[in-house]
C-alpha cells in the first residue's frame, strides 16, 4: 500500500529556478528516502534522512523532515535540464526489522531551458 | 561496476503464457525486490525477499511467483494467472542482514507488455 504521498503531481520551471516538492505519510517510520527516475529508466537513490534528523544537504539538494507532521520536502537549487525527472518520496515502516519501502507516486518536474 | 542487470528491457506476453523476467545484482547484497510500475504511478511491491530461499508476498502478487535459489539472482514469472501484466516491472537490491536505513539499488527494469 503507498504510505507517502507527493505534492504537487507535476511541476515546470525554468532553468536556474528552485524547485520544491512535499511528501506526506501516514504511520510512525525509520527513515524517509528520496529517488529520482529519468524517464524509461530505474530510480537512483538521492538522499535518505532519518527520523531522528531534521534537515540532509546533498549537493544541490536539501532535504527536511517534520515528524510531528509527517512530512518532508525535497528542494533543488539552480536547475539544470539534467533534473528533469520524477521524484519519489519513499517511507518504511517505523518500529519494524522489515526492508520493504512504499512508495508515493511520484512528483514529476520539467526545467525549461 | 556492480550493480543490478535486468532482463531482457522488453518483453511480449501471449494470451496463457508465463514469463520469466531476470534479475542479476553483484552487489553482495541479501534482501531483493519486484516493483510493478504503470504509467503516471508509484511502485507497487510484488515479492521481496530478505535472504536465500526465503521471499514474502508484497501488496500485489497475486499471479507472479519467484525463487531464491541464489543470492545473487531473483527472478519473477509472470504466469497466465496474472490478467494485467503490461507495466514497468524494476527489480532493486539493499544490503539487508539485519541493517535498516539503506537504500534500495534499482536496475533499468523490464517492459512487458500483452500480444
Amino acid at each position: 500500500s503507498q504510505q507517502g504521498e507527493e505534492d504537487p503531481q507535476a511541476l515546470s520551471i525554468q532553468e536556474g529556478e528552485n524547485a520544491t516538492m512535499n511528501c506526506s505519510y501516514k504511520t510512525s517510520i525509520n527513515n524517509l528516502q528520496w529517488y529520482r527516475q529519468n524517464s524509461g529508466r530505474g530510480l537512483v537513490h538521492l538522499i535518505l534522512i532519518r527520523s531522528n534528523e531534521r534537515e540532509k544537504h546533498s549537493g544541490r539538494l536539501r532535504v527536511t523532515l517534520d515528524t510531528s507532521k509527517k512530512s518532508s520536502s525535497l528542494l533543488i537549487t539552480a536547475s539544470r535540464a539534467a533534473d528533469t525527472a520524477s521524484y519519489f518520496c519513499a517511507t518504511d515502516a517505523g518500529g519494524s526489522n522489515d526492508y520493504k519501502l512504499s512508495f508515493g507516486a511520484g512528483t514529476t518536474v520539467t526545467v525549461r531551458a | 561496476d556492480g550493480g543490478i542487470t535486468q532482463s531482457p528491457k522488453y518483453l511480449f506476453r501471449k494470451e496463457g503464457q508465463n514469463v520469466t523476467l531476470s534479475c542479476e545484482q553483484n552487489l553482495n547484497h541479501d534482501a531483493m525486490y519486484w516493483y510493478r510500475q504503470d504509467p503516471g504511478q508509484g511502485l507497487r511491491l510484488i515479492y521481496y525477499s530478505q535472504i536465500v530461499n526465503d521471499f514474502q508476498k508484497g501488496d500485489i502478487a497475486e499471479g507472479y511467483s519467484v525463487s531464491r535459489e541464489k543470492k545473487e539472482s531473483f527472478p519473477l514469472t509472470v504466469t497466465s494467472a496474472q490478467k494485467n501484466p503490461t507495466a514497468f516491472y524494476l527489480c532493486a537490491s539493499s544490503i539487508g542482514a539485519g541493517r535498516i536505513n539503506q537504500p534500495q539499488h534499482f536496475g533499468d527494469g523490464t517492459r512487458l507488455s500483452i500480444l
